[in-house]
């Protein structure tokens, strides 16, 4: 069974440019969720999404947005990118919603640098 | 809100070692899950145990063992015989009820750095 796949892996910008990543889950996985990690501020959550549809959402500002597909795949976007916004971006798949399906596997993340 | 502690930053061991990796968490929760990932330097995340707050069972897989206390709010994990392989960024994460979402918050991360 293939794991949660992430693309692309690495990614260079310059401050202003806007990003999209790309997150396709494990088959039969419905919740994609997504997580930022830099050295300074660790493992952070950025949003949820089930059945297409934003379930939660962390601190982060209006720039960060994301979307989900009927298929499961999601994206995630960051606009007028921002030297602080170089990080690994991590995405996750679960069964579902709530607490039961909550054991969440991770894909390999995208490492986004912001020149 | 919710919080994890994990206080070691950065732990050495030689191999065959045992060490064990603190967690602490607060939630005013009563219902809700902790795990633990281990982070090797390809950067994935791994997914090692999830643990929910009605089961205080110790967990044992292999080297790998947990111990859990709710009165103490702690959900540490111990390597017994500690490889080369298991060095790695190891992250301890709590998830609660919040009914819709499955949002984990995650400490600080311990570094283990196991040497020959």
């Amino acid at each position: 069974k293939a794991g949660v796949t992430q693309t692309p892996r690495y990614l260079i910008k310059t401050r202003g440019q806007q990003v999209t990543l790309s997150c396709s889950p494990i088959s039969g996985h419905r919740s994609v969720s997504w997580y930022q990690q830099t050295p300074g501020q660790g493992l952070q959550f950025l949003f949820e999404y089930f059945s297409e549809t934003q379930r939660n959402k962390g601190n982060f500002p209006g720039r960060f947005s994301g979307r989900q597909f009927s298929n499961s795949r999601s994206e995630m976007n960051v606009s007028t990118l921002e030297l602080g916004d170089s990080a690994l971006y991590l995405c996750a798949s679960s069964k579902g919603v709530g607490l039961e399906h909550n054991e969440q596997f991770f894909g390999p993340g995208t490492r986004l640098t912001v020149l | 809100a919710q919080k994890v502690t994990q206080a070691q930053t950065e732990i050495s061991v030689v191999e065959k070692e045992d060490v064990t990796l603190d967690c602490v968490y607060e939630t005013r929760d009563t219902t809700y899950y902790l795990f633990w990932y281990k982070q090797p330097p390809s950067g994935e995340l791994v997914f090692l145990i999830r643990r929910n707050s009605f089961d205080e069972q110790n967990e044992i897989s292999g080297r790998y063992s947990w111990n859990f206390q709710k009165s103490t709010s702690s959900f540490n994990f111990t390597i017994t015989a500690s490889q080369v392989v298991d060095s790695a960024v190891y992250f301890c994460a709590l998830s609660v009820n919040t009914g819709t979402a499955s949002k984990l918050t995650f400490g600080t991360g311990t570094r283990l750095q196991v040497t020959l």
